[in-house]
């Protein structure tokens, strides 16, 4: 079975640039996650959604930064203008749920980002 | 501030010895923890969970402790292998079931 499926896996660019991170997720969860890495912060949570729908996204950074899920099989992140401090791993991650969540995600191999 | 702790970036363990990480957090609502298994270049794997009305539970050579009262859980991993070398997240889930992570612990297992 296809895991979560995250393109490109590296995005090289210049600062000021458009930065635009896929995900495909596991067919049928219906929670989709969006997470950073970084050292100094380890893992945050960006955003999720639930049936398509954001339903939290105080973790996303600024305004810079947006998230799309138009269907249950494609989401977006954005990054518009990207900065350096924007350079990280993005992990796309995808969750099966029957009521309540409770916790087990399905992370992506995830986009490294380097923003020069 | 974080809500989900662990001190340790790093920890080396000789194989055929147990490890021991741990995770604090401080969150009382809370009622699922689980931790995470990463490769580099791979995406987190779930390894283990545990709810809040258990104290300890077993999968093979990992085993999780939580202590509510201390707002602690430890994985224990009994015998190290080097295989395990990777880095650890614990995580925390609540009522609204986005999981917190924290920034992860990285294992070595030497030969």
């Amino acid at each position: 079975d296809a895991g979560v499926i995250q393109s490109p896996r590296h995005e090289v660019t210049e600062m000021g640039q458009e930065v635009t991170l896929r995900c495909k997720p596991i067919s049928g969860h219906d929670y989709l996650f969006w997470y950073r890495q970084t050292m100094m912060r380890g893992l945050e949570l960006l955003i999720y959604f639930n049936n398509n729908v954001p339903i939290d996204d105080s973790g996303m950074p600024e305004d810079r930064f947006s998230a799309k899920m138009p269907n249950a099989s494609f989401s977006t992140l954005k990054i518009q203008p990207s900065e350096p401090r924007d350079s990280a791993v993005y992990f796309c991650a995808s969750s099966p749920t029957s009521g309540r969540v409770t916790g087990e995600l399905f992370f992506g191999e995830g986009s490294r980002l380097t923003v020069l | 501030d974080q809500q989900v702790k662990q001190n340790s970036p790093s920890l080396s363990v000789q194989e055929g010895r147990i490890s021991i990480l741990n995770c604090d957090y401080t969150n009382s609502m809370f009622d699922y923890f689980l931790w995470y298994k990463k490769y580099p270049a791979e995406g987190p794997t779930f390894l283990i969970s545990i709810s809040s009305i258990k104290d300890k539970n077993e999968d093979g050579r990992f085993t999780v402790f939580l202590n509510k009262s201390a707002k602690h859980l430890s994985l224990h991993i009994v015998p190290s292998q080097p295989g395990d070398s990777a880095v650890y997240f614990c995580a925390a889930s609540g009522s609204q079931g986005n999981l917190i992570f924290g920034k992860g612990t990285k294992l070595s297992v030497k030969p």
